[in-house]
């Protein structure tokens, strides 16, 4: 099993470049989610799905989208990269439990 | 409504003592409240978790006191180790799809 997996763990992006973060577990999890961390801001909610095909905003969710063809993939898609989206961005899977388990991160720079 | 009030934001603690991390809701709604614990570089892993129908929870060194008519609940880490330096960051969340909401995170360091 191994868990949530994110690419890439670094990427620096021009303003208005695109990128997309992929994201990929292997749990058979229904739910998952993208957080972006910034310091001293905790971990913000951008999107989450509850299953493949549907998919909601979050707290935080200009400048970003989502899709979920399938059950293990939730990709995150930058398209006009703009500096405020410089981050740490984290995808996460939810079980039957409670217990979220996330990703490794991938840090992005936007300059 | 949704926020999750987290202080300090850094504590530096000796090696043997004890670390005390606070938060404060305002959701009367929250019913899940867990403690997740993130090392440099990595991401957060779930620490330690209580619902509001028990005041305290405890797994080891590790202990959760809820206090519902306060809407308060806190982390304390018991005998402090210097493994235990981390970000610790708690959460809340009302069933709503599993949506956590975030405390800003607490930089723990333990002095050896």
């Amino acid at each position: 099993n191994a868990g949530v997996t994110q690419t890439p763990k670094f990427r620096i992006l021009k303003i208005g470049q695109s990128m997309t973060l992929q994201c990929t577990q292997d749990m058979n999890h229904n739910y998952m989610y993208w957080y972006r961390q910034d310091p001293g801001m905790g971990l913000k909610l951008i999107y989450y799905s509850v299953g493949a095909g549907i998919t909601d905003k979050g707290e935080v969710p200009n400048g970003y989208n989502v899709s979920r063809s399938t059950t293990e993939d939730f990709p995150l898609r930058l398209e006009l990269a703009a500096p405020s989206q410089t981050s740490v961005y984290f995808c996460a899977s939810l079980g039957g439990g409670s217990e979220q388990y996330f990703g490794p991160g991938t840090r992005l720079t936007v300059t | 409504q949704q926020q999750v009030k987290q202080s300090p934001q850094s504590l530096i603690v000796q090696k043997g003592g004890i670390s005390i991390i606070n938060c404060a809701y305002e959701n009367t709604a929250f019913d899940y409240f867990p403690w997740y614990q993130q090392f440099p570089g990595k991401g957060p892993a779930l620490l330690i978790a209580i619902r509001p129908d028990v005041s305290e929870k405890k797994e080891g060194r590790f202990t959760i006191s809820f206090n519902k008519s306060a809407k308060q609940f806190s982390l304390h880490i018991m005998d402090s180790q210097p493994g235990d330096s981390a970000t610790y960051f708690c959460a809340a969340t009302g069933n709503q799809g599993g949506k956590l909401i975030f405390g800003q995170g607490t930089e723990l360091s333990v002095k050896p």
